[in-house]
């Protein structure tokens, strides 16, 4: 199985200022036969299901505000929240499409 | 407007079953895979199972196969997941989630609010 590892496990961002979440997987999710990674993250908030942020490691899901960015290839990953909104707080999860079965990160607390 | 709305969750015993249901209107149910996903409480997100669109593939994480089937039946838009033999640790939220063709079917776009299920004595 795929490992994915994140961190930290949480942190505290100042309002507009930039929040960086790692997310690390024990094996490539680079698919070379067509050069994209399967990598995606999710946004959960207290009492709801997780809403898709970005696919394809880079690829931000129809609706999420441009301040939320994804980056990263082959096993290192980054989610970048360029100026924190209240509304962001929130907890982050990376998932890999990769391989059966799809595994998450074990999830970052983002407080403000 | 997509919808995805799970019920069959509930109290049940250790050894017991359950069958989990997802209704899902607002898109062509029939064009999509699907997908489990649980959240034990306080816990993070672990992938349960999933089923291609046709229904023919399906598969499951390590610790449910044997135990669980999922199943949908296109002409009811409903996915299914029969739970056998449950134990504590299957205690979770259940979501069910859309997995769109731009991702292959495998990032999850729409979650339904999900159905807690607890195995408990």
């Amino acid at each position: 199985d795929i490992v994915m590892t994140q961190s930290p496990d949480s942190l505290a961002v100042s309002l507009g200022e930039r929040a960086t979440i790692n997310c690390r997987s024990n094996q490539s999710v680079l698919y070379s036969s067509n050069n994209k990674n399967y990598l995606a993250w999710y946004q959960q908030k207290p009492g709801q299901p997780p809403k898709l942020l970005i696919y394809w490691a880079s690829t931000r899901e129809s609706g999420v505000p441009d301040r939320f960015s994804g980056s990263g290839s082959g096993t290192d990953f980054t989610l970048t929240i360029s100026s924190l909104q209240a509304e962001d707080v929130a907890v982050y999860y990376c998932q890999q499409y990769y391989t059966t079965p799809r595994t998450f990160g074990q999830g970052t607390k983002v407080e403000i | 407007e997509v919808q995805l709305l799970e019920s069959g969750g509930g109290l049940v015993q250790p050894g017991g079953s359950l069958r989990l249901s997802c209704a899902a209107s607002g898109f062509t149910f029939s064009g999509y895979a699907m997908t489990w996903v649980r959240q034990a409480p306080g816990k993070g997100l672990e992938w349960v199972s999933t089923i291609n669109s046709g229904g023919g593939n399906t598969y499951y994480t390590d610790s449910v196969k044997g135990r669980f089937t999922i199943s949908r039946d296109n002409s009811r838009n409903t996915l299914h997941l029969q739970m056998n033999s449950l134990r504590a640790e299957d205690t979770a939220v259940y979501y069910c989630a859309q997995g769109p063709a731009y991702c292959g079917g495998d990032c999850y776009s729409y979650w339904g609010q999900g159905t807690l299920v607890t195995v408990s004595s």
